[in-house]
């Protein structure tokens, strides 16, 4: 049982370069989202899903994209990255609310672009 | 709106002291849940404890304690005798039940315990 794997755990981007920050869970988790994380901002909610073909925008969701094409995946993509991406990500993911088991996070992804 | 604020940005002891993290949250929610996460310098998150709305009774695990008021709206975690490995982020979180999938954080309290 990996729980929430993300991949890559670092990577540097130029400005302008589009990736897509890999996140797959095998708890048969209904609910997933990405946050990012900067100093002195505690974890902000870039965009969410609460089940495969069902997302929405969180607090910070401008520059980025989601999809959800199955329970597993929850990919972030970066169309054209920007300095002020750079961050730590995290993607997490819960059975559901109404269950409320907390959440499982990943390791994170360490994105720097220059 | 939801909101989670921990006031206490950088909090110093030395070993053995106790010490106190303040959380205070904002929700129009009935039912909600609260958090508490751990990240240490290594960066993780390690989940602490989860609350719901509707249970105010204190919990203790171990050197760990919190204690909820929905009178103050409070969620303030209390660690006993601390100890270096404590040294962390500490972040409180909101799930209100009309928000599904998200968690809000608050802005998190970096603790330093000095041996």
């Amino acid at each position: 049982n990996a729980g929430v794997t993300q991949t890559p755990k670092f990577q540097v981007l130029k400005t302008g370069q589009s990736m897509t920050l890999q996140c797959a869970q095998d708890m048969n988790h209904e609910y997933m989202s990405w946050y990012r994380q900067d100093p002195g901002m505690g974890l902000r909610l870039i965009h969410y899903s609460v089940g495969a073909g069902i997302t929405d925008q969180g607090e910070v969701p401008n520059g980025y994209n989601v999809s959800r094409s199955t329970t597993e995946d929850f990919p972030l993509r970066l169309l054209s990255a920007a300095p002020s991406q750079t961050s730590v990500y995290f993607c997490a993911s819960s059975l559901g609310t109404l269950k409320n088991y907390g959440y499982t996070f990943g390791s994170g992804t360490r994105l720097t672009v220059v | 709106a939801q909101k989670v604020t921990q006031a206490q940005t950088e909090i110093s002891v030395v070993e053995k002291e106790d010490v106190t993290l303040d959380c205070v949250y904002e929700t129009r929610d009935t039912t909600y849940y609260l958090f508490w996460y751990k990240q240490p310098p290594s960066g993780e998150l390690v989940f602490l404890i989860r609350r719901n709305s509707f249970d105010e009774q204190n919990e203790i695990s171990g050197r760990y304690s919190w204690n909820f008021q929905k009178s103050t709206s409070s969620f303030n975690f209390t660690i006993t005798a601390s100890q270096v490995v404590d040294s962390a982020v500490y972040f409180c979180a909101l799930n209100g039940s009309g928000n599904t999938g998200k968690l809000i954080f608050g802005q998190g309290t970096t603790l330093q315990v000095k041996p």
